[in-house]
């Protein structure tokens, strides 16, 4: 079965830039693969940030912003702030119907 | 307003078939183009999606879990049932429901979630 791969942690300083990706064990990830991403705080569910590659879903600042790098689909954070502190999620859409999570990055922002 | 919202029990004994109820709110489950998935979450660990359903009653559910889960849907409840069998100390998580874009394959509202834990 194919996975989703994702990095597990990364870090930026606030105000910086960071970019994370989501690929896959085998192959590449395309628009086809409908990616979005998640973030999500201790205890909460998760909030949608993007979807379909690239839109952000409502109330989402621009300073987020999807995707495709290479033979990944990515998020990038511009400005990164404290509050951005979370666990970010992409997802991608295998077809049939079927969907599967990336195993999340835990973004550090110090 | 969307909302969604889990009930079920927070304890099953290993074994046993759990059953959760996602009630909606502020959309019909007749919507076209929307839907419900099951996802869930291992305490410290990652999401993992489950299953979903959609207006016209088609289902999908995760390739590992296939065999154990069932997903369902009351219209006039606005209800989407999810049974799982032969839980499992392992299926110990919180289980979430979110409504689902059908041609965008993405979650845009969830539930609060619900622990469940398997114990004996």
């Amino acid at each position: 079965q194919t996975v989703v791969t994702q990095e597990p942690s990364f870090s930026v300083s606030p105000g910086g830039t960071v970019t994370l990706t989501c690929g896959l064990s085998s192959g590449s990830v395309s628009t086809s693969y409908f990616p979005s991403w998640y973030q999500q705080t201790p205890g909460q569910p998760p909030r949608t940030l993007i979807y379909s590659t690239n839109t952000r879903s409502s109330g989402v600042p621009d300073r987020f912003s999807g995707s495709i790098l290479g033979n990944k689909a990515a998020l990038t954070i511009t400005g990164a702030q404290a509050d951005d502190e979370s666990d970010y999620y992409c997802v991608l859409y295998m077809g049939s119907g079927i969907l599967v999570f990336g195993g999340g990055t835990k973004l550090t922002v110090l | 307003q969307v909302t969604l919202k889990e009930s079920g029990p927070v304890l099953v004994k290993p074994t046993e078939t759990l059953t959760l109820t996602c009630t909606v709110s502020g959309f019909s489950l007749s919507n076209a183009r929307m839907g419900v998935s099951w996802i869930r979450q291992p305490p410290g660990k990652a999401l993992e999606w489950l299953a979903h359903i959609f207006s016209n009653d088609e289902k999908s559910y995760s390739t590992s879990l296939k065999s154990r889960l069932t997903i369902s849907k009351d219209t006039s409840k606005s209800q989407v049932v999810l049974t799982m069998t032969n839980m499992d100390p392992v299926d110990t998580a919180t289980y979430y429901c979110a409504r689902i874009s059908e041609w965008k394959y993405y979650f845009d509202y969830w539930g609060q979630g619900t622990l469940v834990t398997v114990s004996s």
